[in-house]
């Protein structure tokens, strides 16, 4: 089974702290994904990646950046967090090939700015 | 530009009935992917099965299916027999990019999702 796993299922920082949400899969897939999940707004992408070093900005991406060193480990990072960044993050990755290959999740963050 | 639409915000279904989740797309793209995901409160995302554009039948996987009509761009899931385990929220997805782009984005675009609760 896949397996996608982020570093913390509860966080809560401080405003204006620099935050790391960590993400790591194990099926080595080519493309990983960050979202973060409001409620009635349903899921929207912050940034992605198709292969190491490489990204590209979703439909969200002001106040967040994102790194990916290895191919199994893509980081988002909050560069000063605000209380409007208050939310659900999920982690997801996919192969690069095939329509039909679905994203799998990672369990979620639910990030508190205090 | 892509969109789904989830028009049901929540609803109710009485256990071991049959229940339609609604799902309207638009995209101008030929080739295109529609996926559906269930989400318990516990907060992960589970695949719950998928359609491609081209396909001829409708996706069926145990007791969730999809009622794909093509020409009015819906894609709504059916899901059989209800068990109290069903309760959760349930996303619809479609995947953006067309395969010739040599499916090196696949993202997805997702709905708003549909709060189901299932009664005993």
């Amino acid at each position: 089974d896949v397996k996608v796993t982020q570093s913390s299922r509860y966080l809560v920082k401080r405003t204006g702290e620099k935050v790391f949400l960590e993400c790591v899969q194990d099926m080595d897939h080519e493309n990983m994904f960050w979202y973060r999940q409001d409620p009635g707004l349903g899921l929207r992408l912050i940034y992605f990646s198709y292969d190491v070093k490489m990204k590209e900005k979703g439909d969200i991406p002001e106040g967040y950046s994102v790194s990916r060193e290895k191919k199994e480990r893509f980081s988002l990072i909050l560069e000063s967090a605000s209380t409007n960044q208050t939310s659900m993050y999920l982690c997801a990755s996919s192969y690069r090939q095939g329509g039909n290959q679905p994203q799998h999740f990672g369990d979620g963050t639910r990030l508190s700015i205090l | 530009a892509q969109k789904i639409t989830q028009t049901q915000p929540g609803m109710f279904v009485q256990e071991k009935e049959a229940v339609t989740l609604d799902c309207t797309y638009d995209t101008s793209d030929p080739s295109y992917g529609l996926f559906w995901y269930k989400q318990p409160s516990s907060g992960e995302m589970i695949f719950l099965i998928y359609q491609g554009s081209y396909d001829q039948q409708n996706a069926t996987e145990g007791r969730y299916s999809l009622n794909f009509q093509k020409a009015r761009k819906s894609a709504n899931l059916v899901i059989s027999a209800s068990q109290l385990g069903d309760s959760a929220m349930y996303f619809c997805a479609m995947r953006e990019a067309p395969l010739n782009y040599g499916g090196a984005t696949n993202k997805l675009i997702f709905g708003t999702g549909t709060l189901l609760a299932v009664q005993p």
